[in-house]
């Protein structure tokens, strides 16, 4: 069972480019989102999905665009990177109900380095 | 004012030793409270999962939640090595989504 897989694992882009970070879960989880995590600020929603064609904006969204076709993917585009965007970026999923009450399922992560 | 509070450490403590871990809170609406494990490099793995107050264990792992001073902790007992890790506080009110807060997680080394 692969849980919840993240691509690519690690990515170097320049200020400006833009870029696509995958995510695919195969526990039918209906809850999905996008976090951030930086030195000394723990983990931060970017966005979130509570099922396909339904997304919403987390505490970060700006710079960041999501959409949700199927129950499995939900893709992370960077539209302009920029050095703040500089982070590990985790996908986490859930089945319903825990989406609200946090019982997540986390992806290994992508490293993102913005130059 | 972050709305969960975590002193990021390190922690070191020796193979056997108790390690004890909290977070601080201001919003009174959290009921689920959770622990996640991370290793380093790797993804957060729930580890305790706790429903409003009281005291829950799992092996060498008890977690405990006193919502009356807004702080929950997380005990290990017979530490290990292999608990070397960062542990996250979270918790959640359960009423609308996107709405986990977590703390900004505490290093825990134990040292053979």
């Amino acid at each position: 069972n692969a849980g919840v897989t993240q691509t690519p694992k690690f990515q170097v882009l320049k200020t400006g480019q833009s870029m696509t970070l995958q995510c695919a879960q195969d526990m039918n989880h209906e809850y999905m989102s996008w976090y951030r995590q930086d030195p000394g600020m723990g983990l931060r929603l970017i966005h979130y999905s509570v099922g396909a064609g339904i997304t919403d904006q987390g505490e970060v969204p700006n710079g960041y665009n999501v959409s949700r076709s199927t129950t499995e993917d939900f893709p992370l585009r960077l539209l302009s990177a920029a050095p703040s965007q500089t982070s590990v970026y985790f996908c986490a999923s859930s089945y319903s109900p825990g989406g609200r009450t946090g019982e997540l399922f986390f992806g290994e992560g992508s490293r993102l380095t913005v130059l | 004012q972050k709305e969960v509070e975590q002193d990021p450490g390190p922690l070191s403590v020796p193979e056997g030793a108790i390690v004890s871990l909290n977070c601080t809170y201001s919003n009174s609406a959290f009921q689920y409270f959770m622990w996640y494990r991370q290793y380093s490099r790797k993804g957060p793995e729930l580890l305790m999962y706790t429903y409003s107050s009281g005291n829950k264990e799992d092996g060498r792992f008890t977690a405990q939640v006193d919502k009356s001073s807004k702080y929950i902790s997380l005990f290990i007992r017979d530490s290990q090595p292999s608990d070397s890790a960062t542990y996250l506080c979270a918790m959640s009110a359960g009423d609308s989504w996107g709405k986990l807060q977590f703390g900004s997680g505490t290093q825990v080394v134990v040292t053979p």
